[in-house]
């Protein structure tokens, strides 16, 4: 069966810092790969996602960036943290070649706080 | 930009009784859409998903969809304390099927 691991589970980081969180999945090939931000009490954000190695779709500028250096692995930067990039940060997985009807699946989720 | 909305709630029902979570999206062109559960502090785990219009039932859970009126909605029967939990509807875009867009969610109470 399919496993999608994703760490740190929380991270506190001073502001200007840099960031660096994986996502890895198993049990797949070729899956579509996904970064998702929640603020407390919101709905998620659709960051970033990757329908292949190097395949990187940005949907909301900022200061984050993502990059797939792997098949299975996804990776979310920052050069400089900022106050506004607290949150709840979710990877997720579907399968590829998706159609119409693959579900994302998440991963635990990372609760970033920036002070 | 694609909308999918949902009342926040918090919707409360006593033990037993039948919830009704309610969701509208703008894209007409939708083919999919998804009901997922996120507990406090936990990440979405997905629940039901359904392709066609009318009903899907999967044990306690029923989504209902009417695309005419871009309508999904969640019943979850003989509701359990344990059902507390946001649900998220999620709907993915007509133009890209590997987008996602999901409401807000509505907060459900249920009391024992």
């Amino acid at each position: 069966s399919q496993t999608i691991h994703q760490w740190p589970a929380t991270l506190v980081q001073p502001v200007g810092s840099p960031l660096s969180l994986e996502c890895t999945v198993e049990g797949t090939s070729n899956p579509n790969l996904y970064w998702y931000r929640q603020a407390a009490g919101r709905g998620l954000q659709l960051l970033f996602y990757s329908v292949g190695i190097g395949q990187i779709s940005s949907e909301v500028p900022q200061n984050l960036s993502a990059s797939r250096p792997q098949d299975r692995q996804f990776i979310l930067s920052s050069k400089k943290l900022l106050l506004s990039d607290s949150g709840f940060y979710l990877c997720a997985w579907s399968a590829f070649p998706g159609g119409s009807n693959q579900p994302q699946h998440f991963g635990d989720g990372t609760r970033l706080s920036i002070l | 930009q694609k909308e999918v909305e949902q009342n926040s709630g918090p919707l409360s029902v006593p033990e037993g009784a039948i919830a009704s979570l309610n969701c509208t999206y703008s894209d007409r062109g939708s083919q999919s859409f998804f009901w997922y559960r996120q507990y406090s502090g936990k990440s979405p785990e997905l629940i039901m998903s359904i392709y066609s219009n009318g009903d899907k039932e999967d044990g306690r859970f029923t989504a209902q969809l009417n695309k005419a009126s871009q309508y999904v909605s969640l019943l979850i029967r003989d509701s359990q304390p344990s059902d507390s939990a946001t649900y998220l509807c999620a709907v993915n875009e007509r133009a890209n099927f590997n987008k996602f867009y999901f409401g807000s969610g509505t907060k459900l109470n249920v009391k024992p």
